[in-house]
């Protein structure tokens, strides 16, 4: 069983409209939580890293949040543009990185 | 200033040949990741480098796969006697130093097609 869940697996939104992310996560003890945007064709490029005692962090219209209580972490993206068309990916590291599959966003203007 | 580098970006191959792949990392890395991504999944950890031995293989599928960093730079990652299965984008990533503190940066990945 994955130790990393990410929901939804895709969505549609509208460009300029938000939308949310989510990742709920097993892998304990965890040194901190990352979520990597990958476009097609490409590999993943870091957007925010938390540590377990980190609620929050954000990165330009990128603002993700850790409950480590609840072991849950979401992607908030804000004001989606079309170039924000990409697979997101949460992952947990303790000394070696756990993936999610990844959500899918596609932003249509 | 040149990322993480993977050649060839596309590689077709029959059924039970052997494959290579590369990877040249950001200069002044010692740390160096191999991973695996199958379509629709995030990428699966298969092993790695500190320098030039291999800290941990235990993502490695099976001993038909094999990876070398013989000068702590370059690395590359062997399949023998390849499989359907084994089509997949191998990704590599590279960091300063390993561990948890460290960011990696991936390459574009090679992208496996067996037939």
């Amino acid at each position: 069983k994955n130790q990393v869940e990410q929901s939804p697996q895709s969505l549609i939104i509208l460009e300029g409209k938000n939308c949310t992310l989510q990742c709920n996560y097993t892998v304990s003890p965890f040194s901190n939580l990352r979520w990597y945007k990958q476009d097609t064709g490409r590999g993943p490029v870091s957007l925010t890293i938390m540590t377990f005692s980190e609620n929050t962090k954000s990165n330009g219209r990128y603002t993700a949040t850790l409950d480590a209580d609840t072991k849950q972490s979401s992607l908030h993206i804000t004001a989606s543009q079309l170039s924000d068309s990409a697979s997101y990916i949460c992952v947990v590291s303790h000394y070696k990185l756990s993936f999610g599959a990844g959500t899918t966003v596609t932003v249509r203007a | 200033g040149a990322g993480v580098s993977q050649t060839p970006s596309n590689k077709v191959t029959e059924k039970g040949k052997y494959v290579e792949l590369r990877c040249d990392p950001i200069s002044g890395h010692t740390a160096l990741y191999w991973y695996r991504q199958s379509l629709g999944q995030g990428p699966e950890f298969l092993i790695y480098f500190q320098g030039t031995g291999a800290a941990d293989d235990s993502g490695l599928p099976n001993d038909r796969f094999f990876a070398v960093r013989p000068e702590g730079s370059v690395s590359t990652l062997k399949i023998q006697r390849t499989e359907r299965g084994d089509s997949a984008v191998y990704l590599c990533a590279s960091s300063f130093l390993p561990g948890d503190s460290y960011e990696q940066y991936f390459g574009p990945g090679t992208r496996l097609t067996v037939t």
